[in-house]
This record gives C-alpha cells, structure tokens and sequence, in this order.
C-alpha cells in the first residue's frame, strides 16, 4: 500500500498569517493531487502535480512537487477565513486506477 | 455536464441490520467509480472500487461489499450493520484512460451513516 502522510494534523491561525501543510510518502508517485473539503460536502479539486520539482500558483497557494515525487507542499499566504477546511493529498495506487488518500490537515483560519 | 447523485444524505440504522447506499452519474460514459468512508475530519480510505460494468475491487478486507450492475451507477451494500461501519460514505467517479490519468476525481455529497 502506498501510504500518503500528512502533517500537522490539525493547525489553527489567525487570518494574515502564512503556513505550509506537507505531504510525504516513501513511494514514487507520478503525480499527485491536492484536494480541499468542507464539512459535509465531497472534496474539490485544487491542483495536480506531475513533474518532479514542479511548482505551481493558485492566487494565495502555492503547490510543490518534491524533485523526486515523494513529496509535496502547499503554502498558503495571507491565509484568510475562507481558506477553513480539510486539506487532503491524494496519489494514485501502483494499478494506476485507484486514488489513495492521506488522512488531511485540518485548517481553521480565525479572524 | 457531468454530475453525480449519491442518496440518502443522512441515515441512521440498528446494529445488525441492512444497508443500500446508490450513487449514480449523469453526463459520461465508462467511468471508474468508487466508494470511500471518511472518519469525523479525517482523510478517505478507499474501500471499493470498479472501472467496468460487474467488476469490483476491493482496497480493504470488512463487512461491506459493491455492486456495479450499470455503467453509471455503484452500489454499497452490507448485510448486517456493526457499529464501527459508521462513518461519512462518499462515492466518486474519475475518467480513466492510458496516458490520461491524472484525471479528477468527482465526489457526491457523501451519506452520514449512524449505527445504532
């Protein structure tokens, strides 16, 4: 099993501050994905990583794929009351078909 | 457009008893679909999932199993409800093809299941 762990679990800030969640795993990815969800609701896709190193920029986040796809990054800046929620990285199983999960980190951003 | 129906929203069932949950998709063909529990704020396990009519993988040995009669629908079942199968259910569905498959995956609303 291609285990995804993410840290913190849970990290609470005030708005205006800027944070950085990880996600790392022993395996080789060829891509992974990040999602966000809100209580009660399914998770919606924010970004996908493919190439090792590769950055990429959504407004305030900011995505990194580790140089030897085992690792990924999400820095939010200026985190803002909106940004509240489950941030989730997900990788796709060695059979290609199946999209594994890590167990998230927790957001609460505060006024 | 696609979208994706996952019914009931909230259910709440005695121990021992049996479970249906559906999910259906609109708008594409040939899906892979799949079924998760998520924990109170935790992350997704993957328990099933099926990228054909009648086939079915499972990620995790449990008292629950799946069921793909048509190309767009998925169902989760159980015979017999213990209190541990509690827990958020989500079903999603994700397009698939060699060269394409870091493709999206599209959740329903999920379903709260309460055993009681």
């Amino acid at each position: 099993t291609q285990l995804l762990e993410q840290s913190p679990q849970f990290l609470s800030i005030q708005e205006g501050e800027n944070l950085t969640v990880y996600c790392n795993s022993s395996s080789v990815f060829s891509s992974l994905q990040w999602y966000r969800q809100e209580p009660g609701e399914g998770p919606v896709l924010l970004v996908t990583v493919v190439t090792g190193g590769e950055v990429k920029k959504l407004k305030r986040l900011t995505f990194q794929f580790g140089d030897a796809r085992k690792d990924s990054s999400l820095h939010i800046t200026a985190a803002q009351p909106g940004d509240t929620g489950l941030y989730l990285c997900a990788g796709l199983t060695n059979s290609g078909y199946a999209l594994n999960f890590g167990k998230g980190t927790s957001l609460l951003v505060t006024p | 457009s696609q979208t994706i129906h996952q019914w009931p929203a909230t259910l709440v069932q005695p121990v021992g008893s049996p479970l249906s949950l559906e999910c259906t998709v609109e708008g594409t063909s040939n899906p892979n679909l799949y079924w998760y529990r998520q924990a109170a704020g935790r992350g997704l396990q993957l328990l099933f999932y099926s990228v054909g009519i009648g086939q079915i993988s499972s990620e995790v040995p449990q008292n629950l199993s799946a069921s793909r009669p048509q190309d767009r629908q998925f169902i989760l079942s159980s015979k017999k409800l213990l209190l541990s199968d509690s827990g958020f259910y989500l079903c999603a569905w994700k397009l698939w093809a060699f060269g394409a498959m870091n493709t999206e995956a599209f959740f329903g609303q999920g379903t709260r299941l309460t055993v009681v």
